[in-house]
């Protein structure tokens, strides 16, 4: 499984977005990079996922960088309901179960 | 409407007596995991049934058992629960294809285990 780096913790304010980022530099030609969020005493819930190119919607945007060792995640305008533990997921394709790093805990502050 | 459904939601049980935790999916995903969440932890894989295929995590204690008697309800059996055993249980699910994208995975609200 490919490594990856989140920061521990982020702090945001309310209305204005949030650059969540992920270091992968192990990440393989076939990982997929998915995000996934959990909510306060939720379980997790997915966010988005990309390859190579850039990817939105409804929830966020995915920036990948060039050489797919890090990527984005972008919450364009967070709100209180977006307090929560993010992960950055490689996965391969197939069957291949998620395998959770520590995340980064995103707090938002009115 | 809860697609993955977990019984119950906060389970009480004593030290070395099993307990058997449950969950449901109205999704029909051929893919079912369980998850063990300690506080302030990141979920950690314990075991998942592709199909009726049942695939353990080499770290994964022998007190863990799980059962999957059809393609909505997959068990989580704890045989004889130490107090390091409490801890939030997710069950989630998956529909996958072998050499397709790992798709999205759906979870459940998590079973609150705690040992006394």
């Amino acid at each position: 499984d490919a490594k990856t780096t989140q920061p521990n913790s982020m702090e945001s304010n309310e209305e204005e977005p949030v650059h969540l980022p992920c270091n992968h530099s192990t990440i393989s030609g076939t990982d997929y990079i998915h995000w996934y969020r959990q909510l306060p005493s939720q379980g997790p819930e997915y966010v988005i996922h990309g390859l190579t190119s850039n990817v939105n919607n409804r929830m966020a945007s995915l920036a990948i960088a060039e050489d797919r060792k890090s990527s984005t995640l972008i919450l364009h305008r967070a709100t209180l309901r977006d307090a929560a533990v993010y992960y950055c997921i490689p996965t391969v394709s197939g069957n291949t179960p998620l395998v959770f790093g520590k995340g980064t805990r995103l707090s938002v502050i009115a | 409407d809860a697609m993955v459904i977990q019984n119950p939601r906060y389970q009480v049980t004593q030290f070395g007596k099993p307990v058997t935790l449950s969950c449901s999916q109205t999704l029909n995903h051929n893919v079912m995991y369980w998850y063990q969440q300690k506080s302030s932890q990141a979920p950690k894989l314990l075991f998942h049934y592709y199909d009726k295929d049942f695939n353990n995590e080499a770290d994964t204690p022998d007190n863990f058992q799980s059962r999957r008697p059809n393609t909505s309800f997959c068990f989580l059996d704890i045989r004889s629960p130490g107090l390091g055993d409490a801890a939030m249980y997710l069950c989630a699910t998956s529909r996958d294809t072998p050499g397709v994208l790992q798709a999205e995975a759906f979870f459940g609200q998590g079973t609150r285990l705690t040992v006394v």
